[in-house]
């Protein structure tokens, strides 16, 4: 059974103190790992998509890394404004769903 | 491009009721998957459909059911609600596959009483 594990499950961190979050996951045939920023009561938005390793991907301050067993977000120089949950999912080339990891909450201090 | 959009927001229902949220995708979009999401559990999947047909299943009871609409909208139906369905619903919206980047839509907070 496919499987996303994500650590730290929260993560506190001073604005400008750089850290990575981690998703580890089991899938036969990976089509894709997907990074999504979720807002309390709101819905998952979108960050990125990987597809292969060694794929790297970067948007702001946010960089997305894959290798054939996990992926990492790397936030740079968070700022407050940072603060979420990251979820990351996965999906099989013979599936028609994603799988989640239970997230990791994010929370910058200024 | 507008976004996914779900409507209601919000509802209140009590125990044994039955319940229908709506989720209209991304234009052009074929693929529409539906998640309820739980402090607990995190996000799980319900239902995903495809030109007016589910394509795949959660384990979910069968008290959880959905239809898509030749325009691609779709509804999720809730019968007999119970208090652990308390829970935010979100619908995703994605080009053709299911495993194609999925976009989400707001979500829909049931409350059940």
């Amino acid at each position: 059974e496919d499987q996303v594990t994500q650590s730290p499950e929260a993560l506190r961190l001073q604005e400008g103190e750089s850290s990575s979050l981690n998703c580890s996951y089991t899938v036969s045939g990976l089509r894709g790992l997907f990074w999504y920023r979720q807002d309390p009561g709101k819905g998952p938005e979108f960050l990125f998509t990987l597809y292969s390793a060694g794929e790297e991907k970067e948007k702001e301050r946010l960089k997305a890394t894959l290798t054939k067993k996990e992926s990492f977000l790397h936030i740079t120089a968070p700022k407050p404004e940072d603060s979420a949950t990251y979820l990351c999912a996965v999906a099989k080339a013979a599936g028609n769903k994603l799988t989640f990891g239970g997230g990791t909450r994010v929370l910058v201090k200024p | 491009k507008a976004g996914v959009t779900q409507t209601p927001r919000y509802l209140i229902k009590t125990r044994g009721q039955q319940v229908t949220l709506s989720c209209s995708p991304i234009s052009g979009h074929r693929s529409v998957s539906w998640y309820q999401q739980t402090p607990g559990q995190g996000l799980q999947f319900l239902f995903e459909y495809f030109s007016e047909t589910q394509r795949n299943k959660g384990n979910f009871p069968g008290r959880f059911s959905g239809r898509q609409f030749s325009n691609s909208r779709s509804e999720m139906n809730v019968s007999t609600l119970e208090l652990g369905d308390s829970a935010l619903y979100l619908c995703a919206s994605s080009a053709r596959l299911a495993t194609d980047t999925q976009y989400f839509g707001p979500g829909t907070r049931l409350t059940v009483l």
